[in-house]
């Protein structure tokens, strides 16, 4: 079954502080993204991991991907309150026709 | 530089009305795929095509139809309209294999059916 898992799905943290959204994902994949949706908009992306260690910084947020335990972590640095939004992974699978599979998504809260 | 263009935004339909969403694209991406996304869920994969005149079916199929006549246009046909099918909807285009960098998602379409 094709399958990703997020944690947590809910996240309230303070702003300043440091916290990480996991992703496991249950098949072989080399290609995991990130993605960023506000309430009531699309999906922004955020990170394309493309091979094993892929790691890749934007602002506050710092992305990498383990192919080998199939988990992808996004790490958020000092958190601050524009960072409040939903956030997806999504797996590309590998082998006939692609499929792009999500994540629930975990919805960030930063509290002043 | 429009990118992927959804018609319409907001919908209400009556349960047992037929309609089609649009999706349009403008970067050549062979890649084009539909998705519901309902509180909870995150996104589902209803059909998906690699290039004109292919379709395939994705996780949740069942009431949808599709076609791919150009490169361009991707549109979604609701057969016949259940309460279930309330959702958001989001087409999204890529290049497939390995030219594949990120999905280009639409503004979606919210469809309630009464």
């Amino acid at each position: 079954e094709l399958k990703v898992e997020q944690n947590p799905l809910f996240l309230s943290m303070q702003e300043g502080k440091n916290y990480t959204i996991y992703c496991n994902y249950s098949t072989t994949s080399d290609r995991l993204y990130w993605y960023r949706q506000d309430p009531g908009k699309s999906l922004e992306s955020l990170f394309v991991l493309l091979s094993n260690g892929a790691v890749k910084q934007e602002g506050r947020l710092m992305a990498s991907l383990d192919t080998k335990a199939r988990l992808s972590t996004l790490h958020i640095t000092a958190a601050v309150h524009d960072l409040s939004a939903t956030y997806f992974c999504a797996f590309l699978t590998q082998g006939g026709s692609e499929k792009l599979v999500f994540g629930k998504g975990t919805k960030l809260t930063v509290n002043p | 530089n429009a990118g992927v263009t959804q018609t319409p935004k907001f919908q209400v339909l009556k349960t047992g009305q037929s309609m089609t969403l649009q999706c349009a694209q403008d970067m050549n991406h062979e890649y084009m795929s539909w998705y519901r996304q309902d509180p909870g869920m995150g996104l589902r994969l209803i059909h998906y095509s690699v290039g004109a005149g292919i379709t395939d079916q994705g996780e949740v199929p069942n009431g949808y139809n599709v076609s791919r006549s150009t490169t361009e246009d991707f549109p979604l046909r609701l057969l016949s309209a259940a309460p279930s099918q309330t959702s958001v909807y989001f087409c999204a285009s890529s290049l497939p294999g390995q030219g594949v960098t990120e999905a280009f998602f639409g503004q979606g379409t919210r469809l309630t059916v009464v």
